[in-house]
């Protein structure tokens, strides 16, 4: 079973600050590795999706890379604003399935 | 997504209740999915279908059954509701079309926030 895992739980950065998120997976036959972020209790709004044929993705103030061969995803916020504060999610395609990390909570203080 | 619809929104029942969560998509997707989201665990799939005749159990899918009564209908129930099925939960669709620039991407609905007292 594929596990994803993101690290760390939780992000406290000042406001200004670029960051990077963590995500990874065990089984690198995906087809595609999705960034989400969620407002607590909300939907989940998407972010960037990246295909396995693709390295990176970008979207204004966010990039989001993508290493196959290591299990590995990040997601990049550049100039951070209190207004990012949410939890941030991946998620990981392969077969039939779509696998979920459990989240990084992050919290921009002004 | 806009395109991907539930109802209800929000839902407290009682223990032991029928409860019935709606799913509506516009999208035109053969592929549609039931997730149930608990603080610290992440999203888990309770049911998925691939179409009208094809419905398969998730990681989860004990205490709950679906319907998919069309293509773009998919509900799932809760038989008995129990405590412990207090949670989010959300609905999800995909078009698996290899040709497509974003093939197998899911689509998310508002979720339904659902409370068994």
């Amino acid at each position: 079973k594929q596990e994803v895992t993101q690290i760390p739980a939780a992000l406290s950065v000042p406001e200004g600050e670029n960051l990077v998120l963590n995500c990874s997976f065990t089984d690198s036959a995906i087809y595609n590795l999705k960034w989400f972020r969620q407002d607590p209790g909300k939907g989940l709004t998407s972010l960037l999706l990246i295909q396995s044929s693709q390295r990176e993705q970008t979207s204004g103030r966010l990039n989001a890379s993508l290493d196959k061969s290591s299990g590995r995803s990040t997601l990049y916020i550049a100039a951070s604003q209190p207004g990012d504060s949410a939890t941030y999610l991946c998620a990981v395609n392969i077969g039939n399935q779509f696998y979920f990390g459990t989240g990084t909570s992050l919290t921009v203080i002004p | 997504d806009a395109d991907v619809t539930q109802t209800p929104r929000n839902r407290i029942t009682k223990t032991g209740k029928r409860i019935m969560l709606e799913c509506s998509q516009t999208k035109g997707h053969d592929r549609m999915y039931w997730y149930r989201q608990d603080p610290g665990l992440g999203l888990r799939l309770i049911y998925y279908s691939f179409d009208v005749k094809d419905i398969n159990k998730g990681e989860i899918s004990d205490g709950y059954s679906v319907s998919r009564q069309a293509q773009a209908k998919f509900s799932l129930s809760l038989e008995s509701a129990i405590p412990n099925q207090t949670a989010l939960y959300f609905c999800a669709t995909s078009d698996f079309e290899p040709a497509a620039a974003n093939y197998n991407e899911q689509f998310f609905g508002p979720g339904t926030r659902l409370t068994v007292l």
